[in-house]
This record gives structure tokens, C-alpha cells and sequence, in this order.
């Protein structure tokens, strides 16, 4: 299987919900990243943990190696929070980041 | 603050025809790659390079070239551009200090369209 799996696909949310992304590895992995891709294309980095939890305003993302998934929370939801989220993870041998298929949400008011 | 540059941000190709792609960055950073997005998915690794002078291929090399003549600058080349490389490229750059690795800076983007 894919060795980075992200879910949701896509998730609607009203302003000041709470709502989590989650992203499962196939292997263990170094370190992952997340992203919110804005209506430009921009990748605007979000996170980067090598472990633990990191918390950043109304987002936390949580990143657990031993156990293979990264969550990211977004909590008070608000209209600028709309884009595409990835999750990016490094596998444990190798150079190479894999992405995730990316998590679509759209935040109505 | 980092800094990685594309260009051009967008270009359109003929089939068949040759497509440079370059990325500078200011980040002193060793690391850098090249990947593509197709609409509505995540992005895929095509080369990367930890040094000047040399590449590496990534996930999707076919149809892919790159070239790393210093640290700041990488190039992705398409030699016969076509119709399915129609996506937009991404460039990144990193540290890396022995296995430790860090966050990936990315540039803002090339929208390629060959026809």
C-alpha cells in the first residue's frame, strides 16, 4: 500500500469547529511535515516534528514514530483555515520524503 | 528568513520541445529536490540533489533530468517535454547534518502546460 496514507480525503467544517487530520505509515518514519496549500498553490508550512507534540495558536500536530501516524488539530475553525492540508513524512533510511494525498477542507460560515 | 526562488512561474511547452526549469535558494541549504503536483493530488519526488555536482533520482525520474551546478542553484530539464508532464513543479531545500534531517522549504511553484 501507499507507504503515507492521509484521511480524511476532504472535510466541511463550520466556523469555530474542531476537527482532526490524520496521516498512517506503512514503515517508520523520521520526521513529518504538514502543509496547508493555499487557494494559490502555496505550501505554507504548518509543522515539523521529529517527535512529540507542537502547538501553534488553534492548531497542535502530534507526531508518534513508534506507533506510524501524525494527527493535526484544528481547533476554532475559521474561513482562512480553507485549503488543502498534506502531511509529509521522511522514512527512516532513506533521503526521501514521501507526501500524503492531501486533506481538502472547506470552512463555511 | 529562507528563501527559494522558481522560475519561471509558469510556462507553456510544445510537445517534443526542451523545458529548463531552475530554482535558486539563499537558505545555504545542502539539500534540494524537484517535485510535481498533478491537480488534486499530493506532491512526488522527481530528483534530488544533496551536493553540488550530483543528483539523485527520486520517486518518478523517467522523462527527468536535473542538474545541481552549485549549492544554491538546481535545474529540472525536460529534454522531450510531454503532454503528461503537464503539472506544476515544485522546488525544495533543506539541512541535513549527518542522519538528522529538517523541515523542507519550499519555492512558490512553476505551472507547466505542454500542448
Amino acid at each position: 500500500g501507499m507507504p503515507v496514507e492521509q484521511n480524511p480525503p476532504a472535510l466541511s467544517l463550520y466556523e469555530g469547529a474542531d476537527s482532526g487530520l490524520r496521516c498512517n505509515f506503512s514503515t517508520t518514519m523520521k520526521s513529518v511535515q504538514w502543509f496547508q496549500q493555499n487557494h494559490r498553490g502555496r505550501l505554507i508550512t504548518l509543522f515539523y516534528l521529529a517527535q512529540g507534540t507542537k502547538e501553534n495558536g488553534r492548531l497542535k500536530s502530534t507526531f508518534n514514530s513508534k506507533e506510524r501516524y501524525s494527527t493535526l488539530h484544528i481547533k476554532d475553525a475559521q474561513l482562512e483555515d480553507s485549503g488543502t492540508y498534506f502531511c509529509a513524512a521522511e522514512g527512516s533510511n532513506t533521503d526521501k520524503v514521501v507526501f500524503g494525498t492531501g486533506t481538502r477542507l472547506q470552512v463555511s460560515p | 528568513e529562507a528563501a527559494v526562488t522558481q522560475s519561471p512561474r509558469s510556462k507553456v511547452a510544445v510537445t517534443g520541445g526542451k523545458v529548463t526549469l531552475s530554482c535558486h535558494q539563499t537558505n545555504n541549504h545542502d539539500y534540494m529536490y524537484w517535485y510535481r503536483q498533478d491537480t488534486g493530488h499530493g506532491l512526488r519526488l522527481i530528483h534530488y540533489s544533496y551536493v553540488a555536482d550530483s543528483t539523485e533520482k527520486g520517486d518518478i525520474p523517467d522523462g527527468y533530468k536535473a542538474s545541481r551546478p552549485s549549492q544554491e542553484n538546481f535545474s529540472l530539464i525536460l529534454e522531450l517535454a510531454s503532454l503528461s508532464q503537464t503539472a506544476v513543479y515544485f522546488c525544495a531545500s533543506s539541512e541535513r547534518q549527518g542522519s538528522r534531517s529538517y523541515e523542507q522549504y519550499f519555492g512558490p511553484g512553476t505551472r507547466l502546460t505542454v500542448l
